[in-house]
């Protein structure tokens, strides 16, 4: 069964750093760009970033809301991407999912993980 | 800039049919895009990628009530036979370089 299980979410405070783990399994996870998109509690789905794959590169692509504060890695050997999050704001509370992609990076994000809360709160 | 539009919300009857439009920005009309379900407390689902000439691939398990089509800059998303469990958030979805949008989502409400 293709699976994507995050993990690592939780309280933080404001200006602290959290990273959050996304293990897959069901496919060959090097052949994937892998992506996360979140969502703010009853608000819509944001995208966050992603990973291209190694055959193209490796590099990263951020949306401007946490470009400079987030890093995506990934660790194929252990089929794992993670999202580093670092100077959290109040605003950082929300959803966070992992979703599969298209080796390149683009294409729809045709697998979800389940979520795990990251929440920002003195 | 890409942007995608979608209405808020939109309501059927219980078997009855429903279409949903996702409206791509100026300059974006060939774009792709993909379709995404939401039931209340649940995690997003993939539907189906739809190519601006119609054609569409769905997801492993998507009823054949689900389909898609496309026109100009919109693309439709039509669920036929509404079925309770269909009540959920849409959101569409479209890439460029580097970059990922969503749409805003429609809430569909089966009467």
């Amino acid at each position: 069964e293709v699976q994507l299980v995050e993990s690592g979410g939780g309280l933080v405070q404001p200006g602290r750093s959290l990273r959050l783990s996304c293990t897959a399994s069901g496919f060959t996870f090097g052949d994937y760009a892998m992506s996360w998109v979140r969502q703010a509690p009853g608000k819509g789905l944001e995208w966050v970033g992603f990973i291209r794959s190694k055959a193209y590169g490796g590099t990263t692509e951020y949306a401007a809301s946490v470009k400079g504060r987030f890093t995506i890695s990934r660790d194929d050997s252990k089929s794992i991407a993670y999202l580093q999050m670092n100077s959290l704001k109040t605003e950082d509370t929300a959803v966070y999912y992992c979703t599969r992609v298209r080796i390149s990076g683009v294409g729809a994000f045709d697998i979800w993980g389940q979520g795990t809360m990251v929440t920002v709160s003195s | 800039q890409l942007v995608l539009t979608q209405s808020p919300s939109a309501s059927a009857s219980l078997g009855a049919s429903v279409k949903l439009t996702c409206t791509l920005s100026s300059g974006h009309s060939s774009y792709a895009i993909a379709w995404h379900q939401q039931q209340p407390e649940k995690g997003p689902r993939y539907l189906m990628k739809l190519n601006s000439d119609g054609s569409h691939s769905k997801g492993d398990g998507i009823p054949d009530r689900f389909s898609g089509s496309s026109s100009g800059a919109e693309r439709y998303l039509t669920i036929s036979s509404l079925q309770s469990e269909d009540e959920a958030d849409y959101y569409c979805q479209t890439w460029g370089t580097g970059i990922h949008v969503f749409g805003t989502g429609t809430k569909v409400t089966v009467l």
